[in-house]
């Protein structure tokens, strides 16, 4: 079935740092993929998607590009604020109309002044 | 913009104690889902439903139960709570455009249950 790996965490680190939070998927088709960022004590927000191969997703600085030859989709930042500390989810919606998404098992990010 | 809301931020419940979590949406979609997240474990998906009376089965049902009498609302039951049914639970909705269903879901704040 479909599946997303996301890398473990958590990640630290220093503000202006560059950050890159990888996510793998496996999945028949042709899926649409997702961050969602939960802040703390707050539910998912979406950060950004992408809905097919080579689209770059963006949205505060962030950017993840579909690449469907790797499976992949990581997230990116050039350089990350405190307040860019949360909980971040790589997430995909498969090809079949259901419209149910798989989520990885989050990656937390703490940023230090 | 999208609101969803949970009844509740916090609730604890005794072992054996029923349950209801209750979830609204305020822009008339037409799917909802009820997820529990655990550390390192993400977001599984434990119920769902496409429309008013309509519920289908996700990844972990066991233990739970839901309603949706109306469309803007549904409800998680827990019929027994246990211990192990201790998490976070975040409710999810999406709507429907000609007849696809939109991937992009809209959460709530989420319900941190304790069973003690």
């Amino acid at each position: 079935g479909d599946s997303v790996t996301q890398m473990e965490g958590p990640v630290t680190l220093s503000e202006e740092a560059f950050l890159t939070i990888n996510c793998t998927y496996t999945a028949t088709g042709y899926p649409s993929l997702f961050w969602y960022v939960q802040y703390p004590g707050e539910g998912l927000q979406l950060l950004l998607k992408a809905t097919k191969a080579d689209d770059k997703g963006s949205n505060k600085g962030f950017e993840a590009t579909y690449r469907k030859e790797t499976t992949s989709f990581h997230l990116e930042k050039g350089s990350v604020q405190v307040s860019d500390s949360a909980v971040y989810f790589c997430a995909l919606h498969g090809s079949s109309n259901t419209g149910k998404l798989i989520f990885g098992q989050g990656t937390t990010l703490q940023v230090k002044p | 913009d999208v609101k969803v809301t949970q009844s509740s931020r916090y609730l604890v419940k005794r072992t054996g104690e029923k349950v209801f979590l209750e979830c609204v949406q305020d822009m008339d979609h037409e799917n909802m889902f009820w997820y529990r997240q655990d550390p390192g474990l993400g977001l599984r998906l434990i119920y769902f439903s496409y429309d008013v009376k309509m519920k289908e089965k996700g990844d972990i049902p066991e233990g739970y139960s839901v309603s949706r009498e109306k469309k803007e609302r549904f409800s998680l039951i827990l019929e027994s709570a246990s211990t192990n049914q201790t998490s976070m639970y975040l409710c999810a909705s999406s709507f429907v455009i000609g007849g696809a269903r939109e991937d992009t879901q809209y959460f709530g704040p989420g319900t941190r249950l304790t069973v003690l």
